[in-house]
């Protein structure tokens, strides 16, 4: 069975911080899929990434996978409220699809 | 607009009392799947399909079952609850599977007594 595991579970942090998330795993992964998630809601895909050391931005968030495709990771520049929720990441397993979620993180910008 | 329903949002039943969530999807999506999310845990598959009449077990599908007879709709029946199965329940679509954009529903809240 493959297994994500997030870093941290949670973190508070003022508004401006900046703040990284973790996703590990010891098996590798297809492509690799960043959620975030707000209470009563269902997660909303915020990035796929595919290639191992592919990068991707989207406004002040910065999206890593690992040169190996097994671990990646979630970087948020001058965190806002708005940032705040849940943020989960999954991997496509080796025998495709399937996701394999991460139990999430779940992050508070406070004001 | 491009959306998934479930319903209901929330359920509260009793052991053993057989009940079926809905979940239809308006995008003519040919994957469907069922999660439940559970603190500590992350969202598990329960069940996917790849298309109509097509389904096939994810990592927890004990005491749960599906069907696919049409392309919109793809209920997740619980024959004999347990309080076990006290989640929150997500229905899923995309166009042909995980490389694809996955959308989500709103979730159902169940509570098994």
């Amino acid at each position: 069975t493959q297994l994500l595991k997030q870093s941290p579970q949670f973190l508070s942090i003022q508004e401006g911080e900046n703040l990284t998330v973790y996703c590990n795993s010891s098996s590798v992964f297809s492509s690799l899929q960043w959620y975030r998630q707000e209470p009563g809601e269902g997660p909303v895909l915020l990035v796929t990434v595919v290639t191992g050391g592919e990068v991707k931005k989207l406004k002040r968030l910065t999206f890593q996978f690992g040169d190996a495709r097994k671990d990646s990771s979630l970087h948020i520049t001058a965190a806002q409220p708005g940032d705040t929720g849940l943020y989960l990441c999954a991997g496509e397993g080796e025998y495709g699809n399937k996701l394999v979620f991460g139990a999430g993180t779940i992050l508070r910008v406070k004001s | 607009e491009a959306q998934v329903t479930q319903n209901p949002r929330y359920l509260i039943t009793v052991t053993g009392k057989k009940l079926t969530v809905t979940c239809s999807q308006n995008m003519n999506h040919e994957y469907m799947s069922w999660y439940r999310q559970d603190p500590g845990l992350g969202l598990r598959q329960i069940y996917y399909s790849m298309n109509v009449e097509v389904t096939d077990k994810g990592d927890v599908p004990e005491g749960y079952k599906v069907s696919r007879k049409e392309k919109r709709n793809f209920p997740l029946i619980l024959e004999s609850p347990s309080p076990n199965q006290t989640s929150l329940y997500f229905c899923a679509s995309s166009f042909r599977g995980l490389n694809e954009k996955l959308f989500f529903g709103s979730g159902t809240q169940l509570s098994v007594l």
